[in-house]
């Protein structure tokens, strides 16, 4: 079956360079997630949109920004990067009316420098 | 005090032994409840939903008490390929609204 797809799989950046991750959920999900998860650290919410709406906000850096397309893919915009950005971006996706289970990609890591 | 709290471990266990692992959250107004397994470097993977009437998958059993806000994992006859993170989590709002909050994982190790 299809699964997230997420791409880079992994990314080095310089400090205060922009970044770009991009999502492809599973077909016909509606929900799209971000999370952070930084070195020995849980993953950390950021942002999530619902129907290409956003539909809730977690810790996510004004520095960061997100959307989802017509075609349902996400991309998670981070600028002037910082070190501490250093970490594994999960995009996840889920279905309404599948009881919300929510899976994961296999995640994009970036390293700032 | 962090919203959904777990003994880090590691638990280092024999082959075949039973393992018990324990979360705690703090939101009352929590609705839907997981472990995920995590392993090194890769994504979470959803491991089993967690109910009020208890559910089992196999060897792992999932525990709710919605009174006491705690959530419990029983491992069963434990397996070298049992050696991950678990993950305890929690979804506050549900629907397609909610998100998930982590625990930060409790690490098993199954030894030989």
């Amino acid at each position: 079956a299809a699964g997230v797809i997420q791409s880079p799989r992994h990314l080095i950046k310089e400090k205060r360079e922009t970044a770009t991750l991009k999502c492809y959920p599973i077909p016909r999900h509606d929900t799209v997630y971000w999370y952070q998860q930084g070195p020995g650290q849980d993953p950390q919410f950021l942002i999530s949109f619902y129907e290409k709406m956003q539909s809730d906000k977690g810790s996510i850096p004004d520095r960061f920004s997100a959307q989802q397309f017509s075609d349902y893919h996400s991309e998670l915009n981070m600028s002037s990067l910082e070190l501490g950005d250093s970490a594994l971006y999960f995009c996840a996706s889920s279905f309404t009316n599948s009881g919300n289970t929510i899976y994961f990609g296999e995640g994009s890591w970036l390293t700032v420098v | 005090r962090k919203e959904v709290e777990q003994d880090p471990g590691p638990f280092n266990v024999p082959e075949g032994a039973t393992v018990a692992f324990n979360c705690t959250y703090s939101n009352s107004a929590s609705q839907s409840f997981f472990w995920y397994r995590q392993d090194c470097r890769k994504e979470p993977k959803l491991l089993m939903s967690v109910y009020s009437s208890g559910n089992e998958d196999g060897r792992f059993t999932a525990q709710l008490n919605r009174a006491s806000q705690y959530i419990s994992l029983l491992i069963r006859d434990s397996k070298l390929s049992d050696s991950a993170t678990y993950l305890c989590v929690v979804n506050i709002r549900g629907g397609s609204q909610g998100n998930l909050i982590f625990g930060k994982g409790t690490k098993l190790s199954v030894k030989p």
